[in-house]
C-alpha cells in the first residue's frame, strides 16, 4: 500500500501558485519524498524529491515539514499544461531500485 | 539525449494470445522497471531488471514475465491474455547506484485485449 495520503482533486487558477499537500505520517528517517506527475495517457514525469530540506528546481518547490510527516509541492505559476495527476511517493532512495508504490494521486485542474 | 522508448505504442490482441512489449532505456541506465496502469487499479509495479537479473517483483501472476539483455534493453511478455490485461504498460529506466533513484518513464504501450 502507498504510504502517502493526498486529496483526490484540486483546482487552481492559471498564473497562480498551486500548492499540493501530501501526508506521510509513517515516514522513516531514511525515506525520501518524491513527486511525479502524469499528464493524460502519458508516462509519469519526475518533478522533484527531497529528504529533509526544502528543495527547488526549475519545475517546482518542495516544502517538507520539520517532523517530515507532511510535505507540499508548489508550482509557482501554474499553466494549463500543468493539468495532470500528481503523485507523492515515499521510499528509501536506492534500496528498492525501480519499485515505486503509487497511490491515487491528486488530479490538479488548472483553469483559465 | 534520447528518452525511454517503448514499442509498440498500441496493439490489439484477443484472449488466449500472448504479447511481447519492448523497452529501450536511456543510454547508461542499467535498471528497467515495468508498470501496469488500469483505471481500476491505478499504477502497479510489475518487476524490475538490473544487469540482466530480476531484482524486484510485484504481485502479478506468472503469466507476466520479462527479461533484460546485455545492452539493458528489456522485454516483457504476457501469455494467455485475459480481458483484464487490457492496460497501459509503462517502462521506466534509472541509473540506480547511489542516493536517490529517479525513474524516467516511457510513453507506454497501450494493450487492448478483445
Amino acid at each position: 500500500d502507498a504510504k502517502t495520503t493526498q486529496p483526490p482533486s484540486m483546482d487552481c487558477a492559471e498564473g497562480r501558485a498551486a500548492n499540493l499537500p501530501c501526508n506521510h505520517s509513517t515516514i522513516s528517517g531514511n525515506e525520501y519524498v518524491y513527486w511525479y506527475r502524469q499528464i493524460h495517457s502519458q508516462g509519469p514525469q519526475y518533478i522533484i524529491h527531497g529528504l529533509k530540506n526544502n528543495e527547488t528546481n526549475e519545475m517546482a518547490s518542495l516544502i517538507i515539514t520539520e517532523d517530515r510527516k507532511s510535505s507540499t509541492l508548489i508550482l509557482p505559476h501554474a499553466t494549463l499544461r500543468d493539468t495532470a495527476v500528481y503523485y507523492c511517493i515515499v521510499r528509501v532512495g536506492d534500496n528498492q531500485g525501480g519499485k515505486l508504490i503509487f497511490g491515487q494521486g491528486t488530479e490538479l485542474s488548472v483553469k483559465p | 539525449k534520447a528518452g525511454v522508448t517503448q514499442t509498440p505504442r498500441y496493439l490489439i490482441k484477443t484472449r488466449g494470445q500472448q504479447v511481447t512489449l519492448s523497452c529501450s532505456p536511456i543510454s547508461g541506465h542499467r535498471s528497467v522497471s515495468w508498470y501496469q496502469q488500469t483505471p481500476g487499479q491505478g499504477l502497479q509495479f510489475l518487476f524490475e531488471y538490473f544487469s540482466e537479473t530480476q531484482r524486484n517483483k510485484g504481485n502479478f501472476p506468472g503469466r507476466f514475465s520479462g527479461r533484460q539483455f546485455s545492452n539493458s534493453r528489456s522485454e516483457m511478455n504476457v501469455s494467455t491474455l485475459e480481458l483484464g490485461d487490457s492496460a497501459l504498460y509503462l517502462c521506466a529506466s534509472s541509473f540506480s547506484g547511489s542516493g536517490a533513484n529517479v525513474l524516467t518513464f516511457g510513453a507506454g504501450s497501450r494493450l487492448t485485449v478483445l
